[in-house]
């Protein structure tokens, strides 16, 4: 099975920059997901990581280290629409599932 | 093109009854899987469904239940519901299984009084 970690709440202020970590520990890994999801809306797709570094994507970055079960979204130059929750999943090897954690709840200040 | 289409957006039941979700996946894609969503436990995998077949199950008792149909939509019924069973139904689809583009419906918020 897969055991995810994220941090519940984070607060920052606009213009600044936050970084939501996610361990994960995996009977079987074939990918990271990350996904932003605002109150009452669908999960929007923001990354995708199955090797080891970084991806940039504009003011989102995320960041996979396989060795350590560790990964990273990075989000900067902060916007209040970045308030939202987000979500770290990891698929499984054999049966392609998503196994998510409980999500980041980052709000943007002003 | 249109996104993935998941009906109805809320629905009330009582202890008991059954209900069934739907959803349509977005055009060509074949694979639909579900999701639970609590704000306790998160986002928690059901099943997967591509080309009819179930392909994936999650730890859910058996009173979940799915299927697909050969122009890809799915449905999910939960029989003899509980009030646990209160949450948010997500669908995602994708091209093929194993696709990394997954594409979410906004759900269908089920409250079970």
């Amino acid at each position: 099975g897969q055991n995810i970690d994220q941090p519940t709440e984070m607060t920052a202020t606009e213009g600044a920059i936050v970084q939501i970590n996610c361990t994960y520990q995996t009977s079987g890994f074939n990918g990271l997901f990350w996904y932003q999801q605002h109150a009452g809306e669908a999960p929007t797709f923001l990354s995708y990581n199955v090797l080891d570094g970084l991806e940039e994507k504009g003011r989102f970055s995320s960041f996979l280290s396989r060795s350590k079960g560790y990964s990273y979204l990075l989000l900067k130059e902060l916007q209040m629409k970045d308030s939202a929750s987000y979500l770290c999943a990891v698929r499984g090897l054999n049966d392609y599932k998503l196994s998510f954690g409980a999500g980041t709840t980052v709000t943007v200040r002003a | 093109k249109a996104g993935v289409t998941q009906t109805p957006r809320y629905l009330i039941k009582t202890r008991g009854q059954q209900v069934t979700l739907s959803c349509s996946p977005i055009s060509g894609h074949r694979s639909v899987s579900w999701y639970q969503q609590t704000p306790g436990q998160g986002l928690q995998f059901l099943f997967e469904y591509f080309s009819e077949t179930q392909r994936n199950k999650g730890n859910f008792p058996g009173r979940f239940s799915g299927r697909q149909f050969s122009n890809s939509r799915s449905e999910m019924n939960v029989s003899t519901l509980e009030l646990g069973d209160s949450a948010l139904y997500l669908c995602a689809s994708s091209p093929l299984t194993g696709n990394v583009n997954y594409t979410f419906g906004s759900g269908t918020r089920l409250t079970v009084v």
